[in-house]
């Protein structure tokens, strides 16, 4: 099993800072996923860090907005950039099961609010 | 129309009774999993399955991989079963999730 701990569990911010979320799994794996939860939506894919390479991106979304980085196999965060009311939104992490067996693992996410 | 379709979106019942939400995909998958979401926010995994039936205490969950349809059955439902209950496919060929819309679950004591 792997337990994901995300911080911070909720911030408010202004317009136009940016906010960074950090991801922790205590044990360690290949690829980390971050998504994001908009108001009354289900969850979509913001990218994918893999460790030793640069992210991967979804459609709509963006390196310059959404930065990511992963150091090494149990660490990753995502920073939102230039934020904007519009994303306004629960961010989670997410790890794949390790076995055909076993479970997708989440973090308890981050709820922000931009105001 | 989303690859991943749950139904019902909402759906409101009396403590004990037997609950279904239903999930059709279109898209090739490898596994299908089942999700809760308190209203806090954090999401947890019921299951992952690729054929056939698994049970957890009171959760049932079923996948039937040529009409591409699965279901979450609730036995004897409790008023902590109240939750949104996310239906997600793994991506054939790759291991990120698609998401269906949830059903907010509510059990009424």
């Amino acid at each position: 099993s792997a337990v994901i701990s995300q911080k911070p569990s909720r911030d408010i911010c202004q317009r136009g800072t940016s906010l960074t979320i950090q991801c922790q799994v205590d044990s360690q794996v290949t690829m980390m996923f971050w998504y994001r939860q908009q108001p009354g939506q289900s969850l979509t894919l913001i990218a994918t860090a893999n460790q030793g390479s640069e992210a991967t991106y979804e459609s709509g979304f963006v390196i310059d907005k959404f930065p990511i980085s992963r150091p090494n196999l149990t660490f990753s965060t995502l920073t939102v950039s230039n934020m904007s009311p519009e994303d306004s939104s629960i961010y989670l992490c997410s790890v794949p099961p390790a076995a055909s067996t076993d479970t997708q693992y989440f973090g308890p996410g981050t709820r922000l609010t931009v105001l | 129309k989303n690859e991943v379709e749950q139904s019902p979106q909402n759906l409101t019942a009396q403590e004990g009774e037997f609950i279904t939400i239903n999930c059709s995909y279109s898209v090739g998958i490898s596994a299908l999993h089942w999700l809760q979401q308190h209203p806090g926010g954090g999401i947890v995994s019921l299951f992952m399955l690729s054929s056939g039936k698994k049970k957890h205490g009171r959760l049932i969950a079923t996948i039937n991989i040529q009409e591409k349809h699965s279901s979450l059955h609730i036995t004897a439902s409790h008023p902590r079963d109240s939750a949104v209950y996310i239906c997600a496919a793994t991506d054939q060929g790759a291991q990120k999730l698609v998401f269906g819309q949830g059903t907010r679950l509510t059990i009424n004591p």
